[in-house]
């Protein structure tokens, strides 16, 4: 079995219950945020981004709130379900720059 | 129906070997990228090609060598492998040098180094 990964900060939810994963980024300049999922053994999935010119976009079962001021990133997954366990990433484009930066990821437990 | 391909899925060999990952992707896009994942989960870029051409090359050791025959693949050889080059390699692409559009990703290749 996998045992990387186990040191992740880790959410904790029941099935239902509606999640929610933050993270901090580094560069006030960036100006694209994108969140990913990644299951076990697979890449990263894509499941929202949003631009700077933003705070806040929703997508199926998900919003992607932005605050600038603080550069916190937030992702809300609403009624989690046990599928919805992964680990999930931010990341982070600055201007000018051309990659990704992705931050340290949190794993998302879901209990039926 | 498999958009980001790469090969192979896992890859066991020993210290001072050289060996190659490849990655095709049928999406269409003209953007590839390599990123390796260590023990911690943490992704971070090695390598960018914008139609063939390498425009990102972070601080990677060159006994990495990308190489991208066309738009749509891009391989990674790796010299004279070591303990540390042990992790998951993961090949991504996007349309545009990742301006507006997300980054799609294979399902990575684990390197163990022996």
């Amino acid at each position: 079995g996998e045992s990387v990964g186990l040191h992740l900060p880790t959410l904790s939810v029941q099935e239902g219950d509606n999640s929610i994963i933050n993270c901090a980024y580094s560069n006030s300049a960036s100006d694209y945020f994108i969140w990913y999922k990644q299951e076990s053994g697979k890449g990263p999935q894509f499941i929202i981004d949003i631009r700077s010119n933003m705070d806040k976009r929703q997508g199926q079962r998900v919003t992607v709130l932005l605050n600038k001021t603080v550069k916190h990133l937030s992702l809300q997954i609403a009624a989690t379900q046990p599928g919805d366990s992964a680990v999930y990433f931010c990341a982070e484009r600055g201007i000018g720059f051309q990659k990704l930066v992705f931050g340290t990821g949190t794993r998302l437990l879901v209990s039926p | 129906d498999t958009a980001v391909s790469q090969t192979p899925k896992y890859l066991v060999t020993q210290m001072g070997n050289d060996k190659s990952i490849k990655c095709e992707q049928n999406l269409g896009h003209d953007t590839m990228y390599w990123y390796k994942q260590d023990s911690k989960k943490f992704l971070k870029i090695m390598f960018s090609y914008n139609n063939k051409e390498l425009i990102i090359n972070e601080t990677v050791p060159n006994r990495f060598s990308p190489k991208s025959p066309d738009k749509a693949h891009l391989n990674l050889h790796i010299n004279s492998l070591e303990l540390g080059d042990s992790a998951v390699y993961f090949c991504a692409s996007s349309q545009g040098i990742q301006g507006s559009s997300p980054l799609h990703f294979g399902n990575g290749t684990r390197l163990t180094v022996t």
